[in-house]
């Protein structure tokens, strides 16, 4: 069976420092990856995707991911945070683009 | 383009009651898929339609089901509503079974008193 785990569940950082997330992911194949982020009272929005090829993929709003196949992790950074980065972060795992498990979260809070 | 569409946004509702949500794809797209939202956790799989017919199924009882439409739109029932279903319905839709990312709408939040 497939599962994520966010190791994280309450982030806090100051805005223009660096951020990591982590996920790691349970999958018997190459998986489908994915980071989506959540405003409060919002659905999930598409940050970023790992199907195959480039280890490193680059997303929207400055975020990347790297895939580390030998740690299956694929953790979500950022070089300088905003305070409108201020959400919930999802990552997900499936065997396609559509059926997903997603991970409990993190909530990430930006100090000024 | 018109984005991933669901109503109603906020519906109450007690127990035993049925409920339908509603959701209306994003333009050219054919797959529709559900996931439960409790509140403090991650969305979980209920099921997918591709092109009318059900393609796949979370864990999830069979008092939750649904249709999708030849427009795509899709509808999510649940019958006999109990206290746990209390959750945000997220629909996603997307284009085939393959490697096309959802697109998230969002969502319904069910209250069941």
């Amino acid at each position: 069976a497939q599962s994520v785990t966010q190791p994280d569940i309450h982030i806090t950082v100051s805005e223009g420092a660096s951020l990591e997330l982590r996920c790691n992911y349970s999958y018997g194949a190459t998986p489908y990856l994915f980071w989506y982020v959540q405003s409060p009272g919002q659905g999930l929005q598409l940050l970023l995707k790992y199907f195959s090829g480039d280890t490193l993929v680059q997303g929207i709003k400055g975020f990347e991911a790297e895939f580390k196949r030998s740690q299956s992790s694929f953790n979500l950074r950022k070089p300088s945070v905003h305070w409108s980065d201020a959400a919930e972060y999802f990552c997900a795992v499936g065997g396609t683009a559509s059926k997903l498990t997603f991970g409990t979260g993190t909530r990430l809070q930006v100090t000024l | 383009e018109t984005g991933v569409t669901q109503s109603p946004t906020h519906l109450i509702k007690t127990r035993g009651q049925q409920v339908t949500l509603r959701c209306s794809s994003q333009s050219g797209h054919n797959t529709v898929s559900w996931y439960q939202q409790a509140l403090g956790q991650g969305p979980q799989f209920i099921f997918q339609y591709y092109r009318e017919e059900e393609n796949g199924r979370g864990n999830f009882p069979p008092r939750f089901s649904g249709l999708q439409f030849p427009n795509y739109s899709s509808e999510l029932n649940v019958n006999a509503l109990e206290l746990d279903d209390s959750a945000l319905y997220l629909c996603a839709s997307s284009l085939g079974r393959g490697d096309q990312p959802q697109h998230f709408g969002d969502g319904t939040r069910l209250s069941i008193l």
